[in-house]
């Protein structure tokens, strides 16, 4: 079946730290990928997005590139703020077709705390 | 203009008591999801609706886990005779159709003592 793998947390950095989360996926076919964040007391957002190879999805300076080779979605920033303090999930979805209705598939989540 | 909503946003249940968890998504979305969400976890797939039809249920942990929408808007996740296990965030989201965004309320969290 389809699983995402992200690296464990938390991850703590000082702020304009880079930022690297990884995420690798297991998946039949040519999933779509997200990446979802999680403010504090909010729900769900949608971060950023890529549906086929090779795709960059990016948002907000954030920055996730599809890549087939190695299953991968990595997400990276070059300079966090304290506002990018939140939990953020990887999740994919299998493309149209069959039964996958989109229904997404997470990983556990990385809690990211940024420190002035 | 208004995004998914959830009630209640807290639930305490006695273990054996019945639950009902409201979800009103985004008006004109077509497709509702519903996911559990245990501490420190990923969100796990429960169950879909395209307009009233509930299309997959094959998430639903037990047939204690029931979910309706009768309407094609506003959906209801029930759970019979709860468990301790039972204890997690439920998120509901809607999309337009699918593969689209999926938009996520707030969630429930159900504590069960």
């Amino acid at each position: 079946g389809n699983s995402v793998t992200q690296m464990e947390g938390p991850v703590t950095l000082s702020e304009e730290a880079f930022l690297t989360i990884n995420c690798t996926y297991t998946a039949t076919g040519y999933p779509s990928l997200f990446w979802y964040v999680q403010y504090p007391g909010e729900g769900l957002q949608l971060l950023l997005k890529a549906t086929k190879a090779d795709d960059k999805g990016s948002n907000k300076g954030f920055e996730a590139t599809y890549r087939k080779e190695t299953t991968s979605f990595h997400l990276e920033k070059g300079s966090v703020q304290v506002s990018d303090s939140a939990v953020y999930f990887c999740a994919l979805s299998r493309n149209a077709g069959g039964t996958s209705y989109g229904k997404l598939t997470f990983g556990q989540g990385t809690i990211l705390t940024v420190h002035p | 203009g208004a995004g998914v909503s959830q009630s209640p946003r807290y639930k305490v249940a006695k273990r054996g008591q019945d639950v009902a968890l409201r979800c009103d998504p985004i008006s004109g979305h077509v497709s509702l999801f519903w996911y559990q969400q245990a501490l420190g976890q990923g969100p796990e797939f429960l169950t879909y609706f395209q307009n009233e039809a509930q299309l997959d249920k094959s998430g639903l942990p037990s047939d204690r886990f029931f979910a309706e929408r009768p309407e094609g808007s506003v959906s209801t996740l029930k759970i019979q005779r709860t468990q301790q296990e039972d204890s997690a965030v439920y998120l509901c989201a809607s999309s337009f159709l699918t593969p689209n965004e999926q938009f996520f309320g707030p969630g429930t969290r159900l504590t069960v003592l």
